[in-house]
């Protein structure tokens, strides 16, 4: 398994702001993705953090709202930018293992609760 | 595309009863499935998977056996406990594309009362 840090765990934003989340896992993975639960739904894919190159973003999710940075194999960056009360959600950063200890599955950090005001 | 339908809730039984959650997907390869559980509070958690048709995953008392006839994989417990209270999320992982992203249900909440 892995431990997947999340910071930070929740905030109180202001429309219009930005801010960035942080994700750390203490172990070798092959990929990172990053999710958003918004308020009584389900998780929707944002995009595949890809290490030392641009993001794969989803249909709906674009790069200038949702920059995305991945340095290294255990770290990534998701910033929302210029936040509105829609971006009100739950983030989430999900990991599969690397090879030899990977199992298919992938392992959650606990989330970031953004609210926007 | 990939899709994932679960059944809708919030489901509210008595301790001790049993639970069915029911699954069913579409899929265009041969994905993996799984059940995740967020309880209150917490992040998403792995209840259990399965790699192939056929396959029971179980966990906790709860099973789901990989149905590639009927495309489903219904969540069972055959009696549930107030910590059982969770939202619980069906999903399908499709690695036949190298993705490996998982497709979720809506989930479905589940509240057990004494």
């Amino acid at each position: 398994s892995a431990v997947i840090s999340q910071k930070p765990s929740r905030d109180i934003c202001q429309r219009g702001t930005s801010l960035t989340i942080q994700c750390q896992v203490d172990s070798q993975v092959t990929m990172m993705f990053w999710y958003r639960q918004q308020p009584g739904q389900s998780l929707t894919l944002i995009a595949t953090a890809n290490q030392g190159s641009e993001a794969t973003y989803e249909s709906g999710f674009v790069i200038d709202k949702f920059p995305i940075s991945r340095p290294n194999l255990t770290f990534s960056t998701l910033t929302v930018s210029n936040m509105s009360p829609e971006d009100s959600s739950i983030y989430l950063c999900s990991v599969l293992l690397a090879a030899g200890t990977n199992t298919g599955e992938l392992f959650f950090g606990e989330g970031s609760r953004l609210t926007v005001l | 595309g990939n899709s994932v339908t679960q059944m809708e809730g919030p489901v509210t039984l008595s301790e001790e009863a049993f639970l069915t959650i029911n699954c069913t997907y579409t899929a265009t390869g041969y994905p993996s499935l799984f059940w995740y559980v967020q309880y209150p509070g917490e992040g998403l958690q792995l209840l259990l998977k399965a790699t192939k048709a056929d396959d029971k995953g179980s966990n906790k008392g709860f099973e789901a056996t990989y149905r590639k006839e009927t495309t489903s994989f219904h969540l069972e417990k055959g009696s549930v406990q107030v910590s059982d209270s969770a939202v619980y999320f069906c999903a399908l992982q499709d690695s036949g594309a190298g993705s490996y992203q998982l497709t979720f249900g809506k989930g479905t909440k589940l509240s057990v009362i004494p």
